[in-house]
């Protein structure tokens, strides 16, 4: 069974400050893994997602990611956050065989001027 | 194109009551997700489609859940018999092939309240 921890419920910046959002997983077998954001009154939106290869995984919005097999982690990162990137961002984990999503219990970014 | 959509927006229902949710999918994507998201949580899975089947159910809480998918795009998860726990934000996904690589579109949520 696949589990997913975000370390911190609600994370305070100031604007252009770097954040990074924590997230550990655990799984008995190969997961891929996705962070995903959610605006406002928006439905979810994929931000980025891990599935092999380089362990540093860019997206959107200037965010990226890095894969720690060792650690289990896959925290999200970025180095100057503006206004606009609050919301709840949630990390997820998949099996390589069909979609079903185990998600974290999200981390709400509130970034202030 | 247009992306996932689902209705109501919002429901709310007495305790008891039977409920219906709908789902329209991204056409063409023939992997369908439902997933509920209760106060301060992440989403958690109820059930996948892949076309007109039901391939993974594990995620339905009890027999009062159901969901079809008759033609292979919208879906209908139905609530018998509400329960003031049943209240959460109902999310419905679609991907393409429903393989564990693709990236899952969100709809924005059917708010259900039960009174």
């Amino acid at each position: 069974a696949q589990s997913v921890t975000q370390l911190d419920s609600q994370v305070p910046v100031f604007e252009e400050a770097p954040v990074e959002l924590r997230c550990n997983y655990s799984s008995s077998v190969s997961v891929y893994l996705f962070w995903y954001v959610q605006y406002p009154n928006q439905g979810l939106q994929l931000l980025l997602k891990y599935l092999s290869g380089s362990t540093l995984v860019k997206g959107i919005n200037g965010f990226e990611a890095e894969f720690n097999k060792s650690q289990t982690s896959f925290h999200l990162r970025k180095p100057s956050v503006h206004i606009s990137d609050t919301a709840e961002y949630f990390c997820a984990a998949g099996g390589t065989s069909y979609g079903k999503l185990t998600f974290g219990q999200g981390t709400i970014l509130t970034v202030h001027p | 194109g247009a992306g996932v959509s689902q209705t109501p927006s919002n429901k709310v229902t007495e305790k008891g009551k039977y409920v219906e949710l709908r789902c329209d999918p991204i056409s063409g994507h023939t992997a369908l997700y439902w997933y509920r998201q209760s106060l301060g949580q992440g989403p958690e899975f109820l059930i996948y489609f892949q076309g007109t089947g039901a391939a993974d159910d594990s995620g339905l809480p009890n027999d009062r859940f159901f969901a079809v998918r008759p033609e292979g795009s919208v879906s209908t998860l139905k609530i018998q018999r509400t329960e003031r726990g049943d209240s959460a934000v109902y999310l419905c996904a679609s991907s393409r092939e429903g393989v564990g690589a693709e990236t899952q579109y969100f709809g924005p949520g059917t708010r259900l309240l039960v009174l």
